[in-house]
């Protein structure tokens, strides 16, 4: 099965670090979207991407929190200097534009102490 | 903001069919609608989609109405593994995807 592999799959760390979450997206897919979760907020958008070029980022704090895409392989999503409040699970999900299915990662789960 | 409007939580009998109502009134006409349920802390997964017509698959069955204000997904033989938090979306294929708080399904024994 194609999948979406995010690493960590858990991260535990300090305020005032810096966290980077990655994200592979299933071969061939075009469009990166990253998602925050959290129990109060639900699924949120942060942003996403379409041939590597970002399309709409403005669920992003921008101050602490920057999303790339290096390469068609890979995704980051990097957060400095993290706080508590970001606390979260973040899930890419990937398709490519104009099909059907977008497809989750299993997520990484941040805990900011 | 989300396109749909969902109740925020359900019960149904095990055994018995799921039926999970979802209104989109503002719908476009190329914006499909898609169903995914998220069990746990899990990534959401895929379930079913359509554009003007019904829809079946192994998991479910997608109604829309002719007017495609709302859709229904049905769950014909509801068991305790389809707890879960299921979202309607709707959306162009080309553009970004918002979720909103979906249905939280409770499957009772």
């Amino acid at each position: 099965d194609a999948r979406v592999t995010q690493t960590p799959r858990h991260k535990v760390t300090e305020m005032g670090q810096e966290v980077t979450m990655r994200c592979q997206p299933i071969l061939g897919h075009n469009t990166v979207f990253w998602y925050r979760q959290t129990m109060m907020q639900g699924l949120e958008l942060l942003a996403y991407f379409r041939n590597r070029a970002p399309l709409d980022d403005s669920g992003m704090p921008k101050d602490r929190f920057s999303a790339e895409m290096p390469d068609a392989t890979l995704a980051t999503l990097k957060i400095q200097p993290s706080e508590p409040r970001d606390s979260a699970v973040y899930f890419c999900a990937s398709l490519f534009a104009g099909e059907d299915v977008l497809t989750f990662g299993a997520g990484s789960r941040l805990t900011v102490l | 903001d989300a396109k749909t409007t969902q109740p925020p939580s359900m019960d149904c009998a095990e055994g018995r069919a799921a039926n999970l109502p979802c209104n989109h009134s503002t719908i476009s006409g190329n914006e499909y609608v898609y169903w995914y349920r998220q069990i746990h802390s899990q990534g959401p997964q895929y379930i079913i989609h359509g554009l003007k017509n019904n829809e079946t698959n192994e998991m479910a069955s997608l109604i829309i109405t002719e007017d495609r204000k709302s859709s229904t997904l049905i769950l014909p033989h509801a068991t305790l593994r389809d707890t879960a938090v299921y979202y309607c979306i709707v959306f162009n294929r080309d553009d970004k995807i918002i979720f909103g708080k979906g249905t939280r399904l409770h499957i009772l024994p």
